[in-house]
């Protein structure tokens, strides 16, 4: 079954860009939709984007403008980027993939363990 | 944005209990509206989509229903490894999710 692996680096100064990359394994990243996702205290659940396997793309109005994904299909990888960050995009970073259905978000399954990244000088 | 608010934000049961989360939109999302189960230090898993359909592999204690703006999470027979913090999402417009409920042993 498909299995999600996120990776980067764990600590980022503001106003730089945090990067993160996920790894696809054990099924195929082609013809899927994929999402990043991130978890904090004070904000929760917070849905970042998704890319298809094509290279399109959406984003949660929120952060557009600071955030980008991309897609290395040879690799099985996406990656995401976010740029100019405070303390308040310190979160764990999940990458999931996501069903999509007439061009709209419905679920999210599975997830990747999640990647804590923290925004301090 | 449609918020999402969970209620109660946490409760306590004891193993064989009959629980019930309640979810509810700030506007109508018809039956878009899934469940998710996290246990400290994992990520959150698909329970439940599409309001009532339990997504495969989750056993059938757990159940789900409602539509419009009200729904609910429902776990009979509380077991041991149901003690997690349970998250609605909403898939009616620009996805987002309720605050949790974090189910507790009494």
């Amino acid at each position: 079954q498909v299995q999600l692996q996120e990776s980067g680096p764990g600590l980022v100064k503001p106003s730089e860009t945090l990067s993160l990359t996920c790894t696809v394994s054990g099924g195929s990243i082609s013809s899927y939709y994929w999402s990043w996702i991130r978890q904090s205290p004070g904000k929760g659940l917070e849905w970042i984007g998704y890319i298809y396997y094509s290279g399109s793309t959406d984003y949660n109005p929120s952060l557009r403008g600071r955030v980008t994904i991309s897609i290395d299909t040879a690799k099985s990888q996406f990656s995401l980027k976010l740029n100019s960050v405070t303390a308040a995009d310190t979160a764990v970073y999940y990458c999931a993939r996501v069903k999509i259905t007439s061009h709209q978000i419905n679920w999210f399954d599975p997830w990747g363990q999640g990647a804590l990244v923290t925004v301090s000088s | 944005d449609v918020q999402m608010t969970q209620s109660p934000s946490s409760l306590s049961a004891s193993v064989g209990d009959r629980v019930t989360i309640t979810c509810r939109a700030s506007q109508t999302i018809a039956t878009s509206l899934n469940w998710y189960q996290q246990i400290p230090g994992k990520a959150p898993k698909l329970l439940i989509y599409a309001t009532s359909t339990l997504q495969s592999g989750v056993p059938s204690r757990f159940s789900g229903s409602g539509s419009g703006t009200d729904f609910t999470l429902t776990i009979t027979n509380l077991q041991p490894e149901d003690f997690a913090t349970y998250y609605c999402q909403q898939s009616y417009t620009t996805p987002t999710f309720g605050g949790g409920t974090t189910v507790e042993i009494k």
